[in-house]
């Protein structure tokens, strides 16, 4: 089966900078790969989502790349402010009508002062 | 656009006791899913429907967790007996369709087993 590896697990950064948070995935019939934000003690939210048919996604300030050859994709975030702390979390699955998300373990972003 | 729904938000149970969780997914979602989240990791699939037939439980203890979805609607995920480990958050999601794959999740049920 699938399998994604996230990181890195924590990544504290100034207000202001930029952060970058990287997945490799195992499964290369992977074409849907989504980001999701998870605040303390809320839901999964879908913040950006890219398939396998584009190379880079930006919405405002977020953007995510995919490189299908290296079976890797990374979520990137410019002008960080203190409300994109929390946990990010990427994932990988095939389309088709069992399309399991297999989620990697997160990665802890703390956005300083 | 009303979200998945889902109850009890917190429920505090014995090892050995039973206990159930209830999802409604947006409406017009044929596809329900169950995860379980441990603290301090990603979400993992327990069981997928679509409509109320299971597409993947592979990954769901059946000895002890079950979940039905009959009117292809609601769910319900039961487990019996819990054990200690399996104190996690229980995510219910739902997408428009299995082929369409942006999951929209519930807030959760917070399970703790003493």
């Amino acid at each position: 089966g699938e399998n994604v590896e996230q990181h890195p697990s924590t990544l504290s950064v100034q207000e202001g900078d930029s952060a970058v948070i990287k997945c490799t995935y195992s499964d290369s019939a992977s074409n849907y790969f989504p980001w999701y934000k998870q605040e303390l003690g809320k839901r999964p939210q879908l913040i950006i989502d890219i398939r396998s048919n584009v190379g880079e996604k930006k919405d405002q300030r977020i953007a995510v790349t995919l490189n299908k050859t290296a079976k890797h994709f990374s979520l990137h975030i410019t002008e960080t402010q203190p409300e994109d702390s929390a946990v990010y979390f990427c994932a990988a699955s095939r389309t088709g009508t069992a399309s399991k998300l297999t989620f990697g373990t997160g990665t802890r972003l703390q956005v300083t002062l | 656009e009303a979200g998945v729904a889902q109850s009890p938000r917190y429920k505090i149970i014995e090892k050995r006791q039973s206990v159930a969780f209830w999802c409604n997914p947006i409406s017009g979602h044929a596809t329900l899913y169950w995860y379980q989240q441990i603290l301090g990791q990603g979400p993992k699939l327990l069981i997928q429907f679509q409509n109320n037939g299971v597409v993947d439980d592979s990954q769901l203890p059946k000895d002890r967790f079950s979940a039905e979805r009959l009117k292809g609607v609601d769910s319900t995920l039961k487990i019996q007996p819990a054990k200690l480990e399996d104190s996690a958050v229980y995510l219910c999601a739902s997408s428009l369709s299995g082929t369409i794959n942006e999951q929209f999740f519930g807030p959760g049920t917070r399970l703790t087993v003493l």
